[in-house]
């Protein structure tokens, strides 16, 4: 059966300093991840995909991921963080197992303090 | 293209009460999902539809009724509204995968807050 796991519940950055949220799956089979990122109130806007094309992928606003195999990760990056980024981000996964079912992880919070 | 809509966007019910929310999107996706979200728990898939007249249960299915007569809408039903139903509920559709893998991403609603007395 296939997870994801998200492992922080809140992350605090100053602005202009590196994001890392963690994310780490598990899937019997070649997984699609997904990262989706929700400001207050609003539904959710997707920041990028993984879908076996490249390893790193690039994402809107400057985020990225980089799948590993090896330590079934999926760990989204920003170099510099902007007040703009504060929201809540999910990592989602869904394997070719034959379900249509995406699995939500439980959400980071990310916080960007001036 | 207005993308998934839905309505409304708050409601408040009493124990017991039955309603309907709506969902609707315009981008002809076969794939329609409901989903509730509650703090600390991620997404949980209520029922999904693979095209007009077919649906099926996900995670959380008790308590919830959908059809899919056409491929732009999607109801859910709330048959009698319990507390424990008090979230805030998301709509989303996508394109079928081609050949089984990659997963396309889904397309999300602003979303109903629902709060059951």
């Amino acid at each position: 059966a296939q997870s994801v796991t998200q492992l922080d519940s809140h992350v605090s950055v100053s602005e202009g300093t590196p994001v890392l949220l963690r994310c780490n799956y598990s899937s019997s089979y070649s997984p699609s991840l997904f990262w989706y990122v929700q400001h207050p109130n609003k539904g959710l806007q997707l920041l990028l995909k993984y879908t076996s094309a490249a390893t790193l992928v690039k994402g809107i606003n400057g985020f990225e991921a980089e799948f590993k195999k090896s330590e079934t990760s999926f760990h989204l990056t920003k170099p510099s963080a902007h007040m703009s980024d504060a929201a809540e981000y999910f990592c989602v996964v869904s394997d070719r197992g034959g379900t249509y079912k995406y699995i939500f992880g439980t959400g980071t919070r990310l916080k960007v303090l001036a | 293209n207005a993308g998934v809509t839905q309505t409304p966007k708050f409601q408040v019910l009493k124990t017991g009460q039955s309603m309907t929310l709506q969902c609707a999107q315009d981008m002809n996706h076969e794939y329609m999902s409901w989903y509730r979200q509650d703090p600390g728990m991620g997404l949980r898939l209520i029922h999904y539809s693979v095209g007009a007249g077919i649906t099926d249960q996900g995670e959380v299915p008790n308590g919830y009724n959908v059809s899919r007569s056409t491929t732009e809408d999607f109801p859910l039903r709330l048959l009698s509204a319990a507390p424990s139903q008090t979230s805030v509920y998301f709509c989303a559709s996508r394109r079928p995968s081609t050949g089984g893998f990659p997963y396309n991403e889904q397309f999300f609603g602003p979303g109903t807050r629902l709060t059951v007395l």
